[in-house]
């Protein structure tokens, strides 16, 4: 079956520097691979999406890229700041099935210190 | 305002009583589904709906029904609730396009069963 991994359970860093988190997939690629931030005790929120066919999207200071030769996603945060701590989420569609089974990774806890 | 409405925020029962966490979008979004939230287990998916009268089981459906009779409305309802469902639940909703945008979370619903 399909399975999410995002490698670190935490992450911390200074203020200023980049935050780079990871998602990989075993598997099938899917369509397209989301990610989230959540806040504790509240619901997640989505950030940004990217497609099988593209290598790069870029948000702000948000830019997350996709190899399905590696099976895997980046996620970068540039310039973090401590508001910027929180867990964030990757999440894929399983390719074939309903559009609406969207799986998650289990999170990587971000603490940016000032 | 957009958004996701669950309800309640909060509930504390006993087992065996049948409840509902009801749940209602404003965005006339197709895709709806609820999640449950465990330390250490992550997002997992108990039901998602594609339309009205159209649902599918998730990764964790048992102990759990769902009905879809309106479009903005996708109740979660628990027969007879037993303590291993206590958790932290979440619903959230989408367009059918999903690849432009992820899902919309409501604010969740903490259960426990005692």
């Amino acid at each position: 079956s399909q399975k999410i991994e995002q490698n670190s359970e935490a992450l911390n860093i200074q203020e200023g520097k980049t935050a780079t988190l990871t998602c990989n997939y075993t598997n099938y690629s899917p369509a397209y691979l989301q990610w989230y931030r959540q806040d504790p005790g509240r619901g997640p929120v989505f950030l940004l999406l990217i497609r099988e066919n593209e290598k790069e999207k870029r948000k702000e200071r948000l830019k997350v890229t996709f190899d399905t030769t590696l099976k895997q996603s980046l996620f970068h945060i540039t310039a973090s700041q401590p508001a910027d701590s929180a867990t964030y989420l990757c999440a894929l569609w399983l390719y074939g099935g309903s559009q609406g089974n969207l799986i998650f990774g289990k999170g990587t806890k971000l603490s940016v210190k000032p | 305002e957009a958004q996701v409405t669950q309800n309640p925020r909060y509930l504390i029962t006993v087992t065996g009583k049948k409840l509902t966490v009801t749940c209602s979008q404003n965005m006339n979004h197709e895709y709806m589904s609820w999640y449950r939230q465990d330390p250490g287990l992550g997002l997992r998916q108990i039901y998602y709906s594609m339309n009205v009268e159209v649902t599918d089981k998730g990764d964790v459906p048992e102990g759990y029904k769902v009905s879809r009779k309106e479009k903005r409305n996708f109740p979660l309802i628990l027969e007879s609730p037993s303590p291993n469902q206590t958790s932290l639940y979440f619903c959230a909703s989408s367009l059918s396009e999903f690849y432009t945008e992820g899902y919309t979370f409501g604010s969740g619903t903490r259960l426990t069963v005692v």
